[in-house]
């Protein structure tokens, strides 16, 4: 079965330090990989994900992930945090058959920014 | 481009109820996904429609159906509800198996 785990609950950073959220999977095949973002009320809005092509996907306001297979992860980064980055980030995962359906999603990861 | 909407925003129910949950998908999609947020958790996958048809189901009890319409909108109905239910309900519509789920905002169900 596949599974997302996402490493650290709550991630601290100061305005324009660099982000991390971390983010491995557990799949018996090459999936589709997602990281969504939500903002407090709000529902999902998609970043990036992988669908086998580059390894390195960027996405939206500067974010981008590196799908790893022999580490099996798929770590999202932003090389400057901004304060309106501060929000909820999940990585979620399906199988290939079944892309943009059926996703497993992480426990999220809360991401908060300072001044 | 109109957006997924959902409805109602918030509402408030008690144990043994019964639930319906309503949604709006993107214009062009055909397919609607709906997915259980609990508090402080990631969205768990309840179940996707496909042309009218159930065609994928996560690990919910039959209590929660639902359906689809022929303009592909969907309703989540959850009958005898628990206060477990309590949770942001996402709805999800796509273009098939393009790869994107483009989300509503949720309705959050209090069950007391």
């Amino acid at each position: 079965a596949q599974s997302v785990t996402q490493l650290g609950s709550h991630v601290s950073v100061s305005e324009g330090a660099l982000v991390l959220l971390r983010c491995n999977y557990s799949s018996s095949v090459p999936p589709y990989l997602f990281w969504y973002v939500q903002y407090p009320n709000q529902g999902l809005q998609l970043l990036l994900k992988y669908t086998s092509a580059a390894t390195l996907v960027k996405g939206i306001n500067g974010f981008e992930a590196e799908f790893k297979k022999s580490e099996t992860s798929f770590h999202l980064t932003k090389p400057s945090a901004h304060m309106s980055d501060a929000a909820e980030y999940f990585c979620a995962v399906a199988p290939k058959r079944q892309a943009g359906t059926a996703l497993i999603f992480g426990k999220g990861t809360t991401l908060s920014v300072s001044s | 481009e109109t957006g997924v909407t959902q409805s109602p925003t918030h509402l408030i129910k008690t144990r043994g109820q019964q639930v319906t949950l309503r949604c709006s998908s993107q214009s062009g999609h055909n397919t609607v996904s709906w997915y259980q947020q609990a508090l402080g958790q990631g969205p768990q996958f309840i179940f996707q429609y496909y042309r009218e048809e159930e065609n994928g189901r996560g690990n919910f009890p039959p209590r929660f159906s639902g359906l689809q319409f022929p303009n592909y909108s969907s309703e989540l109905n959850v009958n005898a509800l628990e206060l477990d239910d309590s949770a942001l309900y996402l709805c999800a519509s796509s273009r098939g198996g393009t790869g994107e789920l483009f989300f509503g905002e949720g309705s959050r169900l209090t069950v007391l």
